[in-house]
């Protein structure tokens, strides 16, 4: 089966800590992505990447950044927390193929106080 | 601008009746189309998808969904609706974003669907 682990499912920071929020997926997937969902505004692309230690920026980046060491781990950074980055960040893979399903993590709720 | 549209915001159908959950987009080329459910607390799960064939696509816990290209739409359908069907449906479409083949989705800002015993 498809699996895609985001490592915290609940998380609560104060302002202008480092965050880290880290993925994992087993399938060999070359491109890795990630999204914050907010309501009212669906999900927007933060980062994604198609292959280790390339990376391009979303439609959000300004406040991130992402690490991808390893083809199967994409690690989203906040270097300085801030209260409206509050959200859920979710994780996702594919394979680089045209057409092919991104799979998604549980999700990862971020509270920043 | 390449964009997906979801019209209705909030869809609400009783238990046994068939349901409807709308979705257009306005892209170039041929479109790679999704959908998507969303349970509380939960990530999104792929239901079906659209690549190329049969217009009416078949996918997971007995929803369907069928590609009108002249009318830009990919409308997600179930003919008989279930209380556990309630949650949160976002329909994208696949975008190409460079020389290279890579793609991205675009995605819907989501209907939520309520299905009353």
């Amino acid at each position: 089966d498809v699996k895609v682990t985001q490592s915290s499912r609940y998380l609560v920071k104060r302002t202008g800590e480092k965050v880290f929020l880290e993925c994992v997926q087993d399938m060999d997937h070359e491109n890795m992505f990630w999204y914050r969902q907010d309501p009212g505004l669906g999900l927007r692309l933060i980062y994604f990447s198609y292959d280790v230690k390339m990376k391009e920026k979303g439609d959000i980046p300004e406040g991130y950044s992402v690490s991808r060491e390893k083809k199967e781990r994409f690690s989203l950074i906040l270097e300085s927390a801030s209260t409206n980055q509050t959200s859920m960040y979710l994780c996702a893979s594919s394979l680089i193929r045209a057409g092919n399903t991104i799979y998604f993590g549980e999700g990862s709720w971020l509270t920043v106080v | 601008a390449q964009s997906v549209a979801q019209p209705e915001d909030q869809v609400n159908v009783a238990e046994g009746n068939p349901l409807t959950v709308k979705c257009t987009y306005s892209v170039s080329g041929n479109p790679y189309l999704f959908w998507y459910v969303q349970y509380p607390n939960r990530g999104l799960q792929f239901l079906l998808k659209y690549i190329t064939g049969d217009n009416l696509v078949k996918g997971s816990y007995g929803f369907e969904a069928e590609f009108n290209k002249s009318q830009t739409s990919f409308h997600l359908k179930k003919p008989s609706a279930l209380v556990s069907d309630s949650a949160l449906y976002f329909c994208a479409v696949s975008l190409l974003i460079n020389a290279g083949n890579n793609r991205k989705l675009i995605w819907g800002l989501g209907t939520s669907l309520a299905v009353n015993p």
